[in-house]
């Protein structure tokens, strides 16, 4: 067990539809990551948080967006779903940004299948 | 994009045996190579790791082999067992914003 959790495991909806995935990081840690995983597309950074400040931006689309809020959770939004989108969403932290790299705790995951 | 290309895509090597895995990058501002390991329905998790100043990193049955001028880089697993069986992901990232470019996976299967 990494620390990480994520909710909901698993999530089904429909093309259109809006959903939201959250995390809560490991505690202490203070830096939250969003990653995609696909069957076609590998893992893909998506958008990196800290201390409630957008940090870095990866491949992450128009319609998704994040946030991290003051009790330092986070929560990612995705809308106008489709087929596509239909992954496995993790979420990771770690202590912080650095000069050095920090290891990222990755939570077990939500997987979104769109219909 | 893909900044850092890995092979095979799939492994099966005999209990005991040596499971190789090779990654390639392009991007020179890359100094820190972690490898994650991925059991089914797990997030990954960070095996081994090494910075391209080191040629050789051991940590117990896990080694990484780095070739900075070639800008390639292996893990070995020594004495393969079963539990080994997962996916194997290496990636790299640079700078302090800890933006991590993970290859593509290797599907590595232990047989007994």
């Amino acid at each position: 067990d990494s620390g990480v959790t994520q909710t909901p495991k698993h999530l089904i909806t429909a093309t259109g539809q809006r959903v939201t995935l959250r995390c809560s990081p490991r505690s202490g840690d203070l830096s939250v990551y969003w990653y995609q995983q696909s069957l076609d597309q590998g893992l893909q950074f998506l958008i990196q948080y800290y201390n409630g400040e957008e940090r870095a931006k990866g491949n992450i689309l128009e319609r998704f967006s994040a946030q991290q809020f003051p009790d330092l959770h986070s929560e990612l939004n995705l809308s106008s779903l489709e087929l596509g989108d239909s992954a496995l969403y993790f979420c990771a932290s770690s202590v912080a940004p650095g000069s050095s790299y920090n290891e990222q705790f990755f939570g077990p995951g939500t997987r979104l299948t769109v219909l | 994009q893909q900044q850092v290309k890995q092979s095979p895509q799939s492994l099966i090597v005999q209990k005991g045996g040596i499971s190789i895995i090779n990654c390639a990058y392009e991007n020179t501002a890359f100094d820190y190579f972690p490898w994650y390991q991925q059991f089914p329905g797990k997030g990954p998790a960070l095996l081994i790791a090494i910075r391209p100043d080191v040629s050789e990193k051991k940590e117990g049955r896990f080694t990484i082999s780095f070739n900075k001028s070639a800008k390639q880089f292996s893990l070995h697993i020594m004495d393969s067992q079963p539990g080994d069986s997962a996916t194997y992901f290496c990636a790299a990232t640079s700078g302090g914003y800890q933006k991590v470019t993970f290859g593509t996976g290797t599907k590595l299967q232990v047989i007994p």
